[in-house]
């Protein structure tokens, strides 16, 4: 099977710099990907590793260290529109058809305060 | 706004009944998902169709079903309504088979 570990709740300062981790236990891995999600709103994608390093997409980075199983996500010069979950997810390749499914983990609550 | 598109938006129902849950994917994309989130479970992955077949079955109960039509749109039918299947509903889709997917609003689905 497989799972995902991530920080139930964040705090950080506006302008300040945050890490959310993510370890993850799979059979099969393919990449580690990052979601952000407002409060009732819609995940939306932010970024994807698939190889060991870090990826950095404007304030937000991602690092993967898949010898680990672990990444992270960072977040820099935090904003108070900032504060909202942040999951990481897995491919899982259980029970498809060259489909797949993607295991989110239970998702970090990054609250920035002023 | 990603482009995906789900109605209805809100939906409250008592047990046992049944409700359908209308997906219409962004523009090209061929892959449709859908995901319930729930406070206790978190987001989970139900179902994924591409190109009008299913590919990959997540832990979706048998009271549930889904479809995906010809138009690429997707349905995803839930009977025997409980309590506990009160949830966010989600559905995402993508180009093909990637790890980028494009979440729709979701139906918040109230069961009584």
């Amino acid at each position: 099977g497989q799972s995902l570990e991530q920080p139930s709740e964040v705090t950080a300062v506006e302008g300040a710099i945050v890490q959310i981790n993510c370890t993850y236990q799979t059979s099969g891995f393919y990449g580690l990907s990052w979601y952000q999600q407002h409060d009732g709103g819609a995940p939306t994608f932010l970024s994807y590793n698939a190889l060991d390093g870090l990826e950095e997409t404007g304030r937000f980075s991602s690092f993967l260290s898949r010898s680990d199983s672990y990444g992270y996500l960072l977040l820099q010069e935090l904003q108070m529109k900032d504060s909202a979950s942040y999951f990481c997810a897995v491919r899982d390749r259980v029970r498809s058809n060259s489909g797949y499914a993607l295991n989110f983990g239970k998702g970090t609550s990054l609250l920035v305060t002023p | 706004d990603s482009g995906v598109t789900q109605t209805p938006k809100h939906l409250i129902t008592a047990t046992g009944q049944r409700v359908t849950l209308r997906c219409s994917p962004r523009s090209g994309d061929l892959s449709v998902y859908w995901y319930q989130q729930s406070l206790d479970q978190g987001l989970q992955f139900l179902i994924q169709y591409y190109n009008g077949e299913e590919r990959a079955k997540g832990n979706i109960l048998e009271r549930f079903s889904a479809q995906q039509f010809p138009d690429l749109h997707s349905e995803l039918n839930l009977s025997s309504l409980e309590l506990g299947d009160s949830a966010l509903y989600f559905c995402a889709s993508s180009v093909g088979v990637e790890e980028t997917q494009y979440f729709g609003p979701g139906t918040r689905l109230l069961v009584l």
